[in-house]
């Protein structure tokens, strides 16, 4: 079946430190891997996405890379800031059904302190 | 930039009353979906709907919960008689026939009393 399994919270940081946050996934077929955030009060946002192995997503200093050897899509940045402090999902899109439903982890909440 | 409206933000009912939970998704898409989140879980898949049915449902869219398109622009989530458990947020997406990317609304709060 289809899962994916995220690193678990939460993370504090200090501003300007490495961040990653590691997501392993199973599939049935050959899937579209991403990266969500949820803010404080708001509904999800995509964050980056991959399609492809090799394939690195990127996107407000954000980036993950679609591994299909370890089947991950680990979340990196370089110099976290306080405003990046939300809960991160990984996910999967199913393309062997025509609905490409998602399948979510767990979240992992990163608080970023000044 | 066009985006996912739901309503209501936060609904509160009675055991057993029946809730209906409203999307716009963005205009030129085709595919929909509901996903709920029970408070601290992960998010989980509902329902998606294309071409005005179901094409498919999650174990947790029991006979209890439908879905309808009423015109060319809402997209609707009914729970005939709620219970404690469906307390949770609940999200509409929706994406175009092309990509793969779903579009989330910002959620409703559903609390069952």
């Amino acid at each position: 079946g289809n899962s994916v399994t995220q690193m678990e919270g939460p993370v504090t940081l200090s501003e300007e430190a490495f961040l990653t946050i590691n997501c392993t996934y199973t599939a049935t077929g050959y899937p579209s891997l991403f990266w969500y955030v949820q803010y404080p009060g708001e509904g999800l946002q995509l964050l980056l996405k991959a399609t492809k192995a090799d394939d690195k997503g990127s996107n407000k200093g954000f980036e993950a890379t679609y591994r299909k050897e370890t089947t991950s899509f680990h979340l990196e940045k370089g110099s976290v800031q306080v405003s990046d402090s939300a809960v991160y999902f990984c996910a999967l899109s199913d393309r062997e059904t025509g609905a490409n439903n998602l399948f979510f982890g767990t979240g992992t909440r990163l608080t970023v302190i000044p | 930039e066009p985006e996912v409206t739901q309503t209501p933000s936060h609904q509160v009912t009675q055991m057993g009353q029946e809730v209906i939970l409203r999307c716009v998704p963005i205009s030129n898409h085709l595919y929909f979906y509901w996903y709920r989140q029970i408070l601290g879980q992960k998010v989980e898949f509902l329902v998606s709907f294309y071409n005005n049915e179901i094409s498919e449902k999650s174990e947790i869219f029991d006979d209890q919960f439908s879905v309808e398109r009423p015109d060319g622009s809402n997209f609707t989530l009914k729970i005939r008689s709620t219970k404690l458990e469906d307390s949770a947020m609940y999200f509409c997406a929706s994406r175009t026939d092309f990509s793969d990317t779903q579009y989330f609304g910002p959620g409703t709060r559903l609390t069952v009393l």
